[in-house]
């Protein structure tokens, strides 16, 4: 069975202060990793998606790896603005679009 | 481009009572998926649609949930009779047919009491 887990669930930083999210995942055949950012009372935005180990794709401060057991979402420099729930998912069956998701991790980004 | 739309934003109802909840997908999408997020969790899929037709409904609970897409366009979940744990968020997505990058609503908010 796919699964998704996230760490942590929740994290605090300062402005300025990088960390990284994880997503490790179980899943028999990948045919995708996504990355996605939730705002409270919002539907999940779209953030990567990374399809084989070794792919890492970058926008703005947020830059997600890829490798065969896991991912990460590194957040260089944070902002206040960055604070969401990120949200990452897999793709694994022959239906394309059924996403088993994880339960998020909550970033706070104090100023 | 106008995104997913979806109302009510906001439903509040007493266990054992009906409620549906819409969704009108971006233009052109042809699949629509319906997904399940209760409060602390990530989202899970209901029900995937490609154009008027199921394709995927098996963790949808038939006896108390239905949904349907009958022009291939808007679609609507119902909910007979709503238990406690069906408080949620239901979210409706849509995208190309055989594209994985999914465009989400903004969800509408269930409280069963």
């Amino acid at each position: 069975e796919d699964q998704v887990t996230q760490s942590p669930e929740a994290l605090r930083l300062q402005e300025g202060e990088s960390s990284s999210l994880n997503c490790s995942y179980t899943v028999s055949g990948l045919r995708g990793l996504f990355w996605y950012r939730q705002d409270p009372g919002k539907g999940p935005e779209f953030l990567f998606t990374l399809y084989s180990a070794g792919e890492e794709k970058e926008k703005e401060r947020l830059k997600a790896t890829l490798t065969k057991k896991e991912s990460f979402l590194h957040i260089t420099a944070p902002k206040p603005e960055d604070s969401a729930t990120y949200l990452c998912a897999v793709d694994g069956s022959s239906n394309t679009g059924k996403l088993i998701f994880g339960q998020g991790t909550t970033l706070q980004v104090k100023p | 481009e106008a995104g997913v739309a979806q109302s009510p934003r906001y439903k509040i109802i007493e266990k054992r009572q009906s409620v549906a909840f819409w969704c009108n997908p971006i233009s052109g999408h042809a699949t629509l998926y319906w997904y399940q997020q209760i409060l602390g969790q990530g989202p899970k899929l209901l029900i995937q649609f490609q154009n008027n037709g199921v394709v995927d409904d098996s963790q949808l609970p038939k006896d108390r949930f239905s949904a349907e897409r009958l022009k291939g366009v808007d679609s609507t979940l119902k909910i007979q009779p709503a238990k406690l744990e069906d408080s949620a968020v239901y979210l409706c997505a849509s995208t190309t047919p055989g594209a994985n990058v999914l465009t989400f609503g903004a969800g509408s908010r269930l409280t069963v009491l």
